[in-house]
């Protein structure tokens, strides 16, 4: 099965800078969803945007997705220390009941 | 609510040797799943359930079995361990078999000597 492909695996900042994740795939989906991960817990979703949408925002979360390039983006405007994690992109509605992640993107945030 | 839980928090087996992870979920959610994660693999899916009596193979399946007779519950069996299967396991539901928003347990870290 596919699996999103991140870019960078890792990204170092300061705070108040902005950070941009990348993920790319290969065939068609009907949603994609990024996730972030603590160190050592479990994954937590941020935001879903679906196949028809090109651009989603959640608080300092702003998603984009361009079907035609088969890749999404993740900005995190303002970034602070707390924001540093990794963070994945997943791939919905290839395959019933299946989510597919990606390697991951380690962010992070220096104070 | 508590969520997705999951026991134990950490484990070290002995190549061979049999073990249930146990998954729970109290949020009356139809899907459920479990992934393992390795350094620089990401996650990826070992099996997964549509809902009570139903479920079905994953990216990785061998040497893992899985049963789901209520909705609640959804264990993990490792059938004779192997050194392979050392890695941190995260049992996720969602409401929907859709799967557009998984909950995540906090994982268990096992160690197959």
């Amino acid at each position: 099965s596919q699996q999103g492909e991140e870019d960078p695996q890792a990204l170092s900042i300061q705070e108040g800078e902005n950070a941009t994740m990348n993920c790319s795939y290969k065939t068609s989906i009907n949603n994609l969803q990024w996730y972030r991960q603590n160190s050592g817990r479990g994954l937590v979703h941020l935001i879903l945007i679906r196949s028809n949408e090109r651009e989603k925002h959640s608080g300092r979360l702003r998603v984009t997705l361009d079907t035609s390039k088969k890749s999404s983006s993740l900005l995190i405007t303002a970034s602070r220390a707390a924001d540093t994690a990794s963070y994945f992109c997943a791939l919905g509605g290839t395959s019933y009941g299946k989510l597919t992640f990606g390697q991951g993107t380690i962010l992070t945030v220096h104070p | 609510n508590a969520g997705v839980t999951q026991t134990p928090k950490f484990q070290v087996l002995k190549t061979g040797q049999s073990m249930t992870l146990q998954c729970a979920q109290d949020m009356n959610h139809e899907y459920m799943s479990w992934y393992r994660q390795d350094p620089g693999m990401g996650l990826r899916l070992i099996h997964y359930s549509v809902g009570a009596g139903i479920t079905d193979q994953g990216e990785v399946p061998n040497g893992y079995n899985v049963s789901r007779s209520t909705t609640e519950d959804f264990p993990l069996r490792l059938l004779s361990a192997a050194p392979s299967q050392t890695s941190v396991y995260f049992c996720a539901s969602s409401y929907l078999a859709g799967v557009e928003k998984l909950f995540f347990g906090s994982g268990t870290q096992l160690s197959v000597l």
